[in-house]
């Protein structure tokens, strides 16, 4: 069974807004992970942020991490058309496994 | 450049044959990883190795196999045996094996497979 489970599963906004995408999982973890994945090609890593880290930014990135909510989200501010994708969480339930959600698809309409 | 190469980009295969995608990486990583898309879903774990000549199955190994002769190539047959192969694959790897995962994951292209 998948550990991350992604929320919502398909978003659409217009340019210039953010997006924000959550994302829950099960077990205890030592870290959790965002990738992106255009149509048809492979992951790329966006992000880890750690199990004693609240937050974390990387450019037009924000990632947050509740550890007693099991959650984490995923925000990108003032979205472009080229950030539409699909966004997974990844987590690590067990030591060399690293675990997917099922993803976001975000849809960024000029 | 460094990388990770999956051939082929697309396969077509008969039912009852097998059919072996490449996965080679120059990153000199320790571990790789086979992962499994179907449309509209997340990645399942097929198999993974921590370091040459030794694997294990992940959650969906059954119908798969593979080898681990050299660091740099992970290759992955999917068997007869597998009964709905038509999928994405994905091959990754990262640095390092020890202790827990820390790190990221460095994807392939993919491979696209489709069973007539």
């Amino acid at each position: 069974s998948q550990q991350g489970e992604e929320d919502p599963q398909a978003l659409s906004i217009q340019e210039g807004e953010n997006a924000t995408m959550n994302c829950s999982y099960k077990t205890s973890i030592n870290n959790l992970q965002w990738y992106r994945q255009n149509s048809g090609r492979g992951l790329v890593h966006l992000i880890l942020i750690r199990s004693n880290e609240r937050e974390k930014h990387s450019g037009r990135l924000r990632v947050t991490l509740d550890t007693s909510k099991k959650s984490s989200s995923l925000l990108i501010t003032a979205s472009r058309a080229a950030d539409t994708a699909s966004y997974f969480c990844a987590t690590v339930p067990s030591g060399s496994r690293l675990t997917f959600g099922e993803g976001t698809q975000l849809t960024v309409n000029p | 450049d460094g990388g990770i190469t999956q051939s082929p980009k697309y396969l077509f295969r008969k039912e009852g044959q097998n059919v072996t995608l490449s996965c080679e990486q120059n990153l000199n990583h320790d571990a790789m990883y086979w992962y499994r898309q179907d449309p509209g879903q997340g990645l399942r774990l097929i198999y993974y190795s921590q370091i040459v000549n030794d694997f294990q199955k992940g959650d969906i190994a059954e119908g798969y196999s593979v080898s681990r002769e050299k660091k740099e190539s992970f290759p992955l047959t999917v068997t007869s045996a597998q009964k709905n192969p038509t999928a994405f694959y994905l091959c990754a790897s990262r640095p390092g094996t020890r202790g827990f995962f820390t790190g990221e994951l460095f994807f392939g292209e993919g491979s696209r497979l489709t069973v007539l």
